[in-house]
């Protein structure tokens, strides 16, 4: 086990809605990332937290949004979801580089 | 041309061989290189953590970084059925946003 916890584990949603999904990082750990990772896809950075400011986008719309806390754990905020959304969204945290990886939240967007 | 390139395979191999795990990328200014191992449905796990160039060894696993033709490698010798798995090669260039291959599927046939 990595330490790194998401939830929830799986949801669905209805394209147009908003979502939240929550990370809690490795004990230590004060910077953490989000990816998504479709089917048959390796994982896409959406953007890095660092002490709880933005450190790194990727190539994902403002509608992707998030907010790490003091205690380092994050959130991702998806709004007026799409059906392409449906992918499983991984958290990562690190302190020197190594990333470890959560179980991820599988979302369906129907 | 894809920042990453990684053949999705699938790999089939008999128990007890040794898998050769490759791939190619275009950026010069990646430093970190690394291997996930992801079971379905299952966050990715770290198993090799390298800098630069050369050679990292653990248990049944090697990784070779050959900066210079931009190639990656892992080796797994005496490799069993629980190894079967998708493995994803990534990379950075230090600042923790970390580029992934598509992954390979591999199957260790008992």
């Amino acid at each position: 086990e990595t330490g790194v916890t998401q939830s929830p584990t799986h949801l669905i949603k209805t394209r147009g809605q908003q979502v939240t999904l929550r990370c809690s990082s490795q004990s230590g750990h004060n910077t953490v990332s989000w990816y998504q990772q479709a089917l048959g896809q390796g994982p896409q950075f959406i953007f890095q937290y660092y002490r709880e400011e933005e450190n790194g986008r990727g190539n994902f719309p403002p509608r992707f949004s998030g907010l790490q806390f003091p205690n380092y754990s994050s959130e991702l905020n998806v709004n007026a979801l799409e059906l392409d959304d449906s992918a499983l969204y991984l958290c990562a945290s690190s302190l020197y580089g190594e990333a470890f990886f959560g179980q991820g939240t599988r979302l369906t967007v129907v | 041309q894809k920042e990453v390139e990684q053949d999705p395979g699938p790999l089939s191999v008999p128990e007890g061989a040794i898998v050769s795990l490759n791939c190619t990328y275009s950026n010069s200014a990646f430093q970190y290189f690394m291997w996930y191992r992801q079971y379905s449905r299952k966050g990715p796990e770290l198993l090799m953590y390298t800098y630069s160039s050369g050679n990292k060894e653990d248990g049944r696993f090697t990784a070779q970084v050959d900066k210079s033709s931009k190639y990656i490698s892992l080796f797994i010798r005496d490799s069993q059925p629980s190894d079967s798995a998708t493995y994803l090669c990534a990379m950075s260039g230090g600042d923790d946003k970390i580029i992934f291959g598509k992954g390979t599927r591999l199957h260790i046939l008992p």
